[in-house]
């Protein structure tokens, strides 16, 4: 069975530039997350999606940061315009039952913001 | 807010050797867990634990509930090359809580 499938692994962009990451979460799995994991820590909940609906974004910056998942599956967060602060990974992450103990992560996109 | 305190932040062992690490919280949680997170990698569940006092193991691998609930260790018997990573520690009070994580305890195993 295939895992989560995140692209691109790496992005380096200038500030003030737009960057997408995008996620495939494993077949079946309803429930879909992202996550913030910055150098040092451990990752931080930015949204979580039940099939399509935004169910939890209260740690989602919603100046510059942007998250859809149209049909239920797939799902892209954006960042517009990014700032050197952004320089992080992140991670994307889906669950059969919708509980966060049994959510299995993708290997993340780093992103370099220079 | 919650926050949890994983200790030490690094170690440096030799092959064969047995770790230790913990995790504090600054609140009550009913469910902890353990991760290890390779290189490029997303951390991957260890081991779960989800009642005061329990001790649960994988393999090489033991994990402990501690009894008031603000803690939690992870023990590693006879390492191995392939232990090297970051382990993480996580939390929450409730079922459909978020878990927060912990800073991460980063294994290096000296050749």
């Amino acid at each position: 069975e295939a895992g989560v499938v995140q692209s691109p692994r790496y992005k380096i962009i200038e500030k003030k530039q737009p960057v997408a990451f995008w996620c495939n979460p494993i077949s079946g799995h309803n429930t879909l997350y992202w996550y913030l994991q910055n150098l040092g820590q451990g990752p931080e909940l930015l949204i979580r999606y039940e099939n399509e609906e935004a169910v939890d974004d209260s740690q989602l910056p919603k100046d510059r940061f942007s998250a859809e998942r149209l049909k239920g599956v797939d799902s892209t967060l954006k960042i517009q315009p990014a700032e050197l602060g952004d320089s992080a990974v992140y991670l994307c992450a889906s669950s059969l039952t919708g509980y966060f103990d049994e959510q299995f992560f993708g290997p993340g996109t780093r992103l370099t913001v220079l | 807010g919650q926050q949890l305190n994983q200790s030490p932040q690094s170690m440096f062992i030799q092959e064969g050797e047995d770790v230790s690490m913990n995790c504090t919280s600054s609140s009550i949680f009913n469910t902890w867990l353990w991760y290890k997170q390779d290189p490029g990698e997303g951390p991957v569940l260890l081991i779960a634990l989800y009642k005061a006092g329990e001790l649960t193991s994988n393999g090489r691998l033991t994990a402990q509930f501690g009894i008031t609930r603000k803690d939690s260790f992870l023990n590693i018997s006879a390492s191995i090359p392939s232990d090297v990573g970051i382990y993480f520690c996580a939390g929450r009070m409730n079922r459909d809580d978020k878990i927060i994580f912990g800073k991460g305890t980063r294994l290096h195993i000296l050749p």
